[in-house]
């Protein structure tokens, strides 16, 4: 079965140094993988997506991901970080089984950036 | 603003009663989808309709039944509750075709006393 896998449950930085929160996925297919982050009481907001294409994927608040099929991972990446992106990060693989978006996610990294 | 609306916020109750959660989707949109998030079980798929129709489900309890009306908005009922079924229940809406990601609403936190 296909399954995403974190395996930080926290990433601290400091504040302008550069992050990466790491994914590994594990389909059968061709994967469509997701980023989405969390705010505290907040719901999931979309930061990107690999669909097919460019290995490094843009997407808001300056984040990027970079797709691997050889070692199966997306991480998520940002140049510089910033106090305001503490959340939670959360990694997904859409279901490869019938005709549904639904995603499977994984168990979410807390980021923390310090000032 | 995700665009997708989630009633009520914050719900609080107790063991044994029944509630109603309520879901309407972005314009346009005509998949919803219900998730589960509790601290031991993380972000848990519950079901989706496509529609009003159902397209996919998950690890749902028998408890729990779902609908989406033709307006498109959906309804999760939660019946005999007990305290573990305290969660973050979060809705989400996805346009057509296999690649569309999904947009959350703010969720409706239940507390059961």
């Amino acid at each position: 079965a296909q399954s995403v896998a974190q395996p930080e449950d926290q990433v601290n930085v400091a504040e302008g140094n550069p992050l990466t929160v790491k994914c590994t996925y594990s389909v059968s297919g061709n994967p469509y993988l997701f980023w989405y982050v969390q705010y505290p009481n907040r719901g999931l907001q979309f930061l990107l997506k690999y669909i097919t294409g460019d290995n490094l994927v843009k997407g808001s608040y300056g984040f990027e991901a970079e797709f691997n099929k050889s070692q199966t991972s997306f991480h998520l990446k940002k140049p510089s970080a910033l106090v305001s992106d503490s959340a939670l990060y959360f990694c997904a693989v859409r279901d490869e089984r019938g005709a549904t978006n639904k995603l499977i996610f994984g168990t979410g990294t807390l980021l923390a950036v310090q000032p | 603003d995700s665009g997708v609306t989630q009633t009520p916020k914050h719900l609080i109750t107790a063991t044994g009663q029944r509630v109603t959660l309520r879901c309407s989707p972005r314009s346009g949109d005509l998949s919803v989808y219900w998730y589960q998030q509790s601290l031991d079980q993380g972000l848990q798929f519950l079901i989706q309709y496509y529609n009003g129709e159902e397209r996919a489900k998950g690890n749902i309890l028998e408890r729990f039944s779902a609908q989406q009306f033709p307006d498109l908005h959906s309804e999760l009922n939660l019946s005999s509750l007990e305290l573990g079924d305290s969660a973050l229940y979060f809705c989400a809406s996805s346009v057509s075709g296999v690649s569309g990601e999904l947009f959350f609403g703010e969720g409706s936190r239940l507390t059961v006393l």
